[in-house]
C-alpha cells in the first residue's frame, strides 16, 4: 500500500528566503506525482504535475523534482513571498491517487 | 469554464438523515473522485469513477454511496449520517491518461453531523 509523508509538517520563513519542501512515498510504482496548494478553508490548487519519465517541472518561482528510485520529491520555491502561505500537499498517481498530509507554510513579511 | 463545482457548500445534519452532495465538471474528464479531509488524516479516497456509468470503492467507503449517471456528474450520498462523517468533502475531476492524471478539485462541502 502506497504511503506519502511531507517533511515537515510546517515551516516559517522570512520573506525572501528560498525554501524546500519534502515527499516520500513508499512504492515507486507510480505515474505522475502532483503538487498542489490550499489555502484555509478552500479547495486545492493544482501547482505542477510531473510525468514519471521526467525528473523536473517549473512553473514561475517553482520548481518540483521526482526521483522515482529514491521515492522522493521536492518542491522549490524562489523567493518566498507572504502571498505563498498556504498548505502545500504532494500527491502521488498509482492506482489511485494518495495525498501527503501537507506542509503548513508561512511566509513572514 | 466552471472547472469543478459542488453543491451545497455548507451542511448540518441530525444523526440518522440522508443527505446527496453534488460534484459537476465542465472539462469533459472521465475520471471523478470524492474525497474526505479530516484534521491529521489528510485526504481520503471515498469512491471514484472511471467513466460514466462506473463507480468503484477508494480507501474509505463505508457509509457512502455514489452514482454517476451522466459523464459531468458525480454525486455522493449519505443514507444515514453519522457524527463520524462531519468532515470537509471534495470532489476532483482528472484526465484519463494514466501518464498525465492532473487532479482539479472543488472547493469543498462542509458537512457537520450533530
Amino acid at each position: 500500500k502506497q504511503e506519502v509523508t511531507q517533511i515537515p509538517a510546517a515551516l516559517s520563513v522570512p520573506e525572501g528566503e528560498n525554501l524546500v519542501l519534502n515527499c516520500s512515498f513508499t512504492d515507486s510504482a507510480i505515474y505522475n506525482l502532483q503538487w498542489f496548494r490550499q489555502d484555509p478553508g478552500k479547495g486545492l490548487t493544482s501547482l505542477l504535475l510531473i510525468q514519471s519519465s521526467q525528473r523536473e517541472q517549473t512553473s514561475g518561482r517553482l520548481n518540483a523534482s521526482l526521483d522515482k528510485s529514491s521515492g522522493r520529491s521536492t518542491l522549490y520555491i524562489a523567493a518566498s513571498q507572504p502571498g505563498d502561505s498556504a498548505t502545500y500537499l504532494c500527491a502521488g498517481y498509482g492506482q489511485n491517487f494518495v495525498f501527503g498530509p501537507g506542509t503548513r507554510l508561512s511566509v513572514l513579511p | 469554464n466552471a472547472g469543478v463545482t459542488q453543491t451545497p457548500k455548507f451542511r448540518v445534519l441530525k444523526t440518522g438523515q440522508s443527505m446527496t452532495l453534488l460534484c459537476a465538471q465542465d472539462m469533459n474528464h472521465e475520471y471523478m473522485y470524492w474525497y474526505r479531509q479530516d484534521p491529521g488524516m489528510g485526504l481520503r479516497l471515498i469512491h471514484y469513477s472511471v467513466g460514466e456509468g462506473t463507480t468503484a470503492k477508494g480507501e474509505v467507503p463505508d457509509g457512502y454511496n455514489v452514482s454517476r449517471l451522466k459523464k459531468q456528474n458525480f454525486l455522493l450520498g449519505l443514507e444515514s449520517a453519522a457524527p463520524s462523517q462531519t468532515s470537509v468533502y471534495f470532489c476532483a475531476s482528472s484526465y484519463s491518461l494514466a501518464w498525465y492524471n492532473e487532479q482539479f478539485f472543488g472547493p469543498g462541502t462542509r458537512l457537520t453531523v450533530l
